[in-house]
């Protein structure tokens, strides 16, 4: 069975600067999706930034980039410029290439910014 | 992405009654998801709601307790029955969206604003 791990439940970064956050996964499968959803306080989840397994390239997405390291199985993500509005909880999430398939949730950083 | 609602927002319940959490997407889905927030941790898949099919419940849910509907490709519900204070979390609902990215189909979860169950 496919899993996510997220080893920092709590992370703090002053505004402007840059943090990351880390993930690791693992599965067998050769082809697959890597997501990270935002949850703010509203509790809406939010997608930050998607990468593809067969994409050798990081996925960017303005401030937000991420560290995509197929064979350790890791997918760490980058937030320049931090801003008050980053505060929230950081899912990292795994699905299967195949259709449909469900996501794998690691269990969650909360991410503080310091004004 | 998607526009998605649920009905309602929020909720408190006694112990013993039912609830049914209704989601609304604008635009026409073919699988709809159903997860389970419980406080403090991370989010769990109850089921799968394909249009027209019955829904397909993940290890450790089953129909009795989280009834799922699904009449058309815009609109799900999930029930919640015979409440009890363990079932005090917040229940999202998700719609796979699928564009062409080049030669690729690119699938992508967009989820719900959540209904905050509280059952006394």
């Amino acid at each position: 069975a496919q899993t996510v791990t997220q080893s920092q439940p709590e992370m703090s970064v002053q505004e402007a600067e840059t943090v990351t956050l880390s993930c690791t996964y693992d599965t067998s499968e050769s082809d697959y999706y890597l997501f990270w959803y935002k949850q703010p306080p509203s509790r809406q989840m939010i997608l930050v930034i998607r990468q593809e397994a067969y994409k050798q390239q990081n996925a960017t997405e303005n401030r937000f980039s991420v560290n995509f390291q197929k064979a350790a199985k890791s997918f760490s993500l980058k937030i320049s410029d931090s801003q008050l509005g980053d505060a929230a909880m950081y899912f990292c999430a795994y699905s299967m290439g195949s259709s449909g398939d469900k996501l794998t949730f690691g269990t969650g950083t909360r991410l503080a910014v310091r004004p | 992405s998607a526009v998605i609602s649920q009905k309602p927002s929020r909720d408190i319940c006694q112990r013993g009654t039912s609830l049914t959490i209704q989601c609304q997407v604008d635009s026409q889905v073919t699988m709809m998801f159903w997860y389970r927030q419980q406080p403090g941790q991370s989010l769990t898949l109850i089921a799968t709601a394909n249009q027209g099919s019955e829904a397909t419940y993940e290890s450790g849910f089953v129909i009795d307790k989280f009834p799922i509907s699904r009449p058309n490709l815009t609109f799900s519900t999930l029930t919640v029955s015979n409440m009890s204070p363990e079932d005090s979390s917040i229940y999202l609902c998700s719609v796979l969206l699928t564009r062409l990215a080049g030669v690729r189909l690119q699938e992508t979860q967009y989820f719900g604003p959540g209904t905050r169950l509280l059952v006394l």
